[in-house]
């Protein structure tokens, strides 16, 4: 099971801003391990959103924007568009892990 | 530019072997860890297995751990996952992904297009 929590849905009217947190410990985000964030549309496969907690690859809008603090992270959305409905999901580093990697448990974000 | 072509899914019996295959393409693919990770029907992403750029060091989630194994020929540019012991929980798309860093850490920067494996009797 996943060791970052997210809600599993948020939604929101066009033009809106919605945040989607991910919350994880001590062992993971809490450690100081960078998060990352990953968009699914429906049957495609994941791209990265935002990198290195902050940071929007290259042709990522920056309606989208990142955070971290202490054991969590959130991402925002701002100007809510329909092509923005979509699975996301956060990823850390998890020292406690024989994986070591770990993914949120995911958000469906929603547009009225 | 940056391709990852999965192959190797199909339908296996429970208790059955499969091979998975990722062919990568337009990048010094030594340089880069790769990974594997799976999305069951109607559920969210899971990490299953990742490999270094020498293919010294191998990570497994504790769910796979003993009946899959990761390995890669820098030669042939080529990411492999050869799973038994197959459960029906197994069945999922399973995707190949490229990390941005040679060993641990960093983020899965590009993503195949995804190879379904279905286990059923």
């Amino acid at each position: 099971q996943s060791v970052l929590t997210q809600p599993p849905s948020v939604s929101g009217a066009p033009g809106q801003r919605v945040t989607i947190s991910c919350t994880g410990s001590s062992s993971n985000i809490g450690a100081g391990y960078d998060v990352h964030w990953y968009q699914q549309l429906p049957g495609t496969a994941p791209k990265v959103l935002i990198y290195g907690n902050t940071n929007r690859p290259s042709g990522v809008p920056d309606r989208f924007s990142g955070s971290k603090s202490g054991t969590s992270a959130s991402l925002a959305i701002t100007g809510l568009q329909a092509e923005d409905e979509a699975d996301y999901y956060c990823q850390s580093y998890d020292s406690s892990l024989s994986a070591l990697y770990v993914f949120g448990t995911g958000t469906k974000v929603t547009v009225l | 530019e940056v391709q990852l072509l999965a192959s190797g899914g199909g339908l296996v019996q429970p208790g059955g072997s499969l091979r998975l295959s990722c062919a990568a393409s337009g990048f010094t693919f030594s340089s880069y860890a790769m990974h594997w990770v799976r999305q069951a029907p109607g559920r969210g992403l899971e990490y299953v297995s990742g490999i270094s750029g020498n293919g010294g060091n191998t990570y497994y989630a504790d769910s796979v751990k003993a009946r899959f194994t990761i390995s890669r020929d820098n030669s042939k540019n080529t990411l492999y996952l050869q799973m038994g012991s197959l459960r029906a929980e197994d069945m999922a798309v399973y995707y190949c992904a490229r990390s941005t860093r040679p060993t641990t850490g960093g983020f899965f920067e590009w993503w195949g297009q995804g190879a379904l494996v279905t286990v059923s009797s």
